[in-house]
């Protein structure tokens, strides 16, 4: 089984919806992140969570939000989507030492 | 600048070498990463090396760091079809007055591989 499993795989939405993206570990860390990724720009870092009751915004917060709802469990929501959130979205994980962060499969999210 | 930078697109023939360079930006960073992102997958970690260290070599790979241009290089040795994927270069940057770290990416270049 994967260690880090992103739900749902693909989605397509419209404009206006709420849209809730969720990621689970099972490799007992601690710090958890998620990132999106679009074409020629890499990764960018949209909220990340050192613990439980800790989180932070990265680059691109704007327009998310997140929940941890456990150590094993960290939600990514849109309130309102937007098209140009239409992306790849990965959660990763990683632990204290932070030597190595492991990605999940991503969400391929399109919003018309 | 504030962004780690990379070439987007690398082209080589199969069997050559491949040279991949990355720019960061933080001489204080501990830590510089490659990751691979092969089509339809998420990000794994290829090697990374500890910012004392000149260079680290793993089989085919061969990581050079130089601090002081602050300038990373993976070398791919006879580069195989299956190397194609996108490489991200990530750098460790250690928060101000605290030991929470995170990684920044670079934009990743592609690497095609021609039979």
């Amino acid at each position: 089984d994967a260690d880090v499993t992103q739900t749902p795989r693909n989605r397509i939405t419209k404009t206006g919806k709420r849209i809730m993206l969720e990621c689970s570990q099972t490799k007992g860390h601690d710090r958890m992140y998620w990132y999106r990724q679009d074409p020629g720009l890499g990764l960018r870092l949209i909220y990340y969570s050192f613990d439980v009751k800790d989180i932070n915004k990265g680059e691109i917060s704007d327009g998310y939000s997140v929940s941890r709802q456990a150590q094993a469990k960290f939600s990514l929501s849109l309130e309102s989507a937007i098209p140009n959130q239409t992306a790849l979205y990965f959660c990763a994980t990683s632990d204290l030492q932070d030597n190595e962060q492991f990605f999940g499969p991503g969400t391929r999210l399109t919003v018309l | 600048g504030e962004d780690v930078e990379q070439s987007l697109f690398l082209s080589v023939r199969e069997g050559d070498s491949s040279v991949i360079n990355c720019t960061y930006t933080d001489s204080s960073s501990t830590y510089l990463y490659w990751y691979k992102q092969e089509p339809g997958a998420g990000l794994q970690l290829l090697t990374y090396i500890f910012s004392n260290m000149d260079m680290k070599q793993d089989q085919r790979l061969t990581v050079l760091l130089n601090k002081k241009d602050k300038h990373l290089s993976l070398r791919i040795a006879d580069t195989q079809t299956g190397d194609s994927a996108i490489y991200f270069c990530a750098e460790r940057r250690e928060a101000r007055g605290s030991t929470l770290g995170r990684l920044y990416f670079g934009r990743g270049t592609q690497l095609t591989v021609w039979p």
